[in-house]
Parts: C-alpha cells; sequence; structure tokens
C-alpha cells in the first residue's frame, strides 16, 4: 500500500516558468513532510520541508504548500532553472518508537526543465 | 560539514563474497538509516540506528548485518547475497531532537552481485 503518491512520473517546463510537482498522501499521522532532490547516480539532496501545523513554507524559489484536509501537497519551483531538472521525491514523517525519524517516499517525479 | 560519505562508491560481489558497505557522518546526529534503492523506484528503508542501537529492522533478510560501531560510522556487512540485491544501498543521517527532521544522504554505493 503505497502511502505516499506522486502520481506525474514525469513534468516538462520551460526555463523561466514556474514547475508544480504534486503530491498525495493517505495517513493522517504523518507530521512533517520533506522534498528530495536526486541527480542520477547521487544521493537524494533535502530541499524543502513543512511541518504538519503549516501551510506553507518558502525558501527561495522554492515553495510547498500542504492542504491538510486534502492530504496534499505541492513543491513550486520559479523561476525554473536548467539545473533544476532531477527527480523530486516526496517524503512523509511517521516518528516512530525512540524518537526515530522514518521517511516514507513518494515514486518521484523526472522534472526536465528545458532551456 | 553537512556531508555524509559512503565507501566504496562501487561494489561488484560474487554470491559467495563477504563485503561490507561502510558510512560516516560528522554532523553530530544520532540517528542513522540504510536505504536501498532499485532503478526508477523510491528509497526502501532496510535499518534505523538511534543512539548506535538498532532502532527499526524493516524485515531485512539476514544475509544483510548491520553494525554500528560508534555514533559517527555505520557498516553494512554482506554476505551471500543473491543478484536481486542488487541495488543503490544510501546512508543517511539526522539530528533527532530538533525540528526539522532531514535527512541527509551520502552518494550510494552501487552494489552488483554476480
Amino acid at each position: 500500500d503505497q502511502q505516499v503518491k506522486q502520481n506525474s512520473p514525469s513534468l516538462s517546463v520551460q526555463e523561466g516558468r514556474i514547475s508544480i510537482l504534486n503530491c498525495d498522501y493517505t495517513n493522517s499521522m504523518f507530521d512533517y513532510f520533506l522534498w528530495y532532490k536526486k541527480y542520477p547516480a547521487e544521493g537524494p539532496t533535502f530541499l524543502i520541508s513543512i511541518s504538519s501545523i503549516k501551510d506553507k513554507n518558502e525558501d527561495g524559489r522554492f515553495t510547498v504548500f500542504l492542504n491538510k484536509s486534502a492530504k496534499h501537497l505541492s513543491l513550486h519551483i520559479v523561476p525554473s532553472q536548467p539545473g533544476d531538472s532531477a527527480v523530486y521525491f516526496c517524503a512523509a514523517s511517521l516518528l516512530g518508537g525512540g524518537a526515530t525519524n522514518k521517511l516514507i517516499f513518494g515514486t518521484g517525479t523526472l522534472l526536465a526543465v528545458q532551456p | 560539514d553537512t556531508e555524509v560519505t559512503q565507501t566504496p562508491k562501487h561494489l561488484v560481489m560474487g554470491m559467495t563474497n563477504k563485503k561490507s558497505l561502510k558510512c560516516e557522518q560528522h554532523m553530530g546526529h544520532r540517528a542513522m538509516y540504510w536505504y536501498k534503492q532499485k532503478a526508477k523506484k523510491p528509497p526502501e528503508l532496510m535499518f534505523v540506528y538511534s543512539y548506535e542501537k538498532l532502532s527499526i529492522n524493516e524485515s531485512v533478510p539476514s544475509r544483510f548485518s548491520p553494525e554500528c560501531p560508534n555514533s559517527s560510522l555505520l557498516n553494512l556487512h554482506l554476505h551471500a547475497l543473491q543478484p536481486e540485491d542488487s541495488a543503490l544501498y544510501l546512508c543517511a543521517s539526522s539530528q533527532e531532537y530538533r525540528d526539522p527532521y532531514e535527512q541527509y544522504f551520502g552518494p550510494g554505493t552501487r552494489l552488483t552481485v554476480t
């Protein structure tokens, strides 16, 4: 059962335009959400996060929106740049025993920013 | 220093070999993780260490044996692996007490079992 879903396997955007990546989740107990970016042959790199008590978090060109009632979050990148081309993973955090952080990852969306 | 290092970068091993993957972080993080990632799939959690103690084992076969010798080091010992175990093995660490709970990932070890 996939608790975190990214229904768009790929997205193509023109340079300078907005990229919107979407993520849906099923478990209302998730308390923290994160976006990671991954280039081929590298580990995921943390990008931005949002607590379940907030609905928006912004960091430079990246903004994450959380709609708890819809169990939906999105990542907005504006303006998009060719260097943003990568696979983007949405992840949700579930506090486990002993305060150990457990991340559940979505299946990823491949973003291609065309020059 | 926000770096997690992993060695080796690539590893090819036979099904009867014994090898180890190594991971190191110097961020003072007290939780460390092993993930397995197959092509075009999300990372899958294998093990979690919290304060050098095994906290989570996601029903991983015993041919994978984790070890946390100290708060900065994490090993994954491999023995009698199968070809389907070929994957990218990622190590991560996180600071447990503070918000946010980001995990920092290493570059991974690309493992091929022949």
